[in-house]
C-alpha cells in the first residue's frame, strides 16, 4: 500500500517549453501533496504545497509562476515548469500526504534535462 | 521552529558490521521523526517512524531508530550491514501541528565495503 507514481520518470526538452510532471496516489487519498527539488549529492528542497482544490502555498525564493501546481483531486497533482531553461534542469520528486495521517509517501521522482 | 542534524555526511561500513547513523533534532513541540532511504535516482523509501508511540521503532530492512528524548537523537542502526544498504539516508522531522511539512536532515550517504 501507500504508493505514489510520477510521470514522466524522465524528460528532455528545448530551452522556452513548458513541462508538466504528473504526481498520483494510487492506493490512497492525499488532501496534501508535496513537491521537491533536489540538486545532485544534496537533501531535498521542498517547493511548494500543493492542497486538494486550493492554490498552492510556494517556499520562499520559488516563483509560483514559474512552476504551476495544480492538484485537482484527491489522487493527483501536477508540477509545470513554463518556459523551461537549462537551470531548471534538475531531479524533481512529489509525496502524497495521506489523509489524516502524518507521513509523507514519495514518488519515484523525475529527471529533467533542459537543453 | 524544528530541525535536524545528521552527523557525518558519509560513513563507510564493512559487510557485516554495525551500521550507524546519528540524528539529532530540535522541536518546540513533540515531534514525529522519519529515516527514508534513497537509491540513486530513485525516490525515498520510509523505512521507519516514531509518532510518539513506543520509544524503539523497528522498520524495514533489519533497520531500527531509538527515539531518546534527553538527547534529542534518533539513530538510526543496523546490526550487520549488507552491500545492499549502501544509499543515502535522509532523517526528517514533523509535528502535528505542522500540516504534514517535513524538515529534512542533509543526509548521510553510507558505503558497504566487501
Amino acid at each position: 500500500g501507500a504508493v505514489v507514481s510520477q510521470h514522466p520518470s524522465r524528460v528532455i526538452c528545448k530551452s522556452g517549453t513548458s513541462v508538466k510532471i504528473e504526481c498520483r496516489s494510487l492506493d490512497f487519498q492525499a488532501t496534501t501533496m508535496f513537491w521537491y527539488r533536489q540538486f545532485p549529492k544534496q537533501s531535498l528542497m521542498l517547493m511548494a504545497t500543493s492542497n486538494e482544490g486550493s492554490k498552492a502555498t510556494y517556499e520562499q525564493g520559488v516563483e509560483k509562476d514559474k512552476f504551476l501546481i495544480n492538484h485537482a483531486s484527491l489522487t493527483l497533482s501536477t508540477l509545470t515548469v513554463t518556459s523551461a531553461h537549462p537551470e531548471d534542469s534538475s531531479f524533481y520528486i512529489c509525496s502524497a500526504l495521506m489523509t489524516g495521517q502524518e507521513t509523507q509517501y514519495f514518488g519515484p521522482g523525475t529527471r529533467l534535462l533542459v537543453l | 521552529a524544528q530541525s535536524v542534524t545528521q552527523l557525518g555526511s558519509h560513513v563507510s561500513v564493512s559487510e557485516g558490521a554495525l551500521v550507524l547513523l546519528r540524528c539529532n533534532y530540535s522541536s518546540s513541540v513533540p515531534p514525529y521523526l522519519f529515516w527514508y532511504v534513497q537509491y540513486p535516482n530513485q525516490g525515498l523509501q520510509l523505512l521507519l517512524k516514531y509518532t510518539s508511540a513506543a520509544t524503539l521503532v523497528k522498520g524495514i530492512n533489519g533497520f531500527e531508530a531509538e527515539f531518546k528524548k534527553s538527547e534529542t537523537s534518533f539513530h538510526l542502526t543496523k546490526p550487520s550491514a549488507h552491500m545492499s544498504d549502501a544509499a543515502e539516508y535522509f532523517c526528517a522531522v514533523t509535528a502535528y501541528n505542522q500540516g504534514g511539512k517535513l524538515i529534512f536532515g542533509q543526509g548521510t550517504e553510507l558505503s558497504v565495503k566487501p
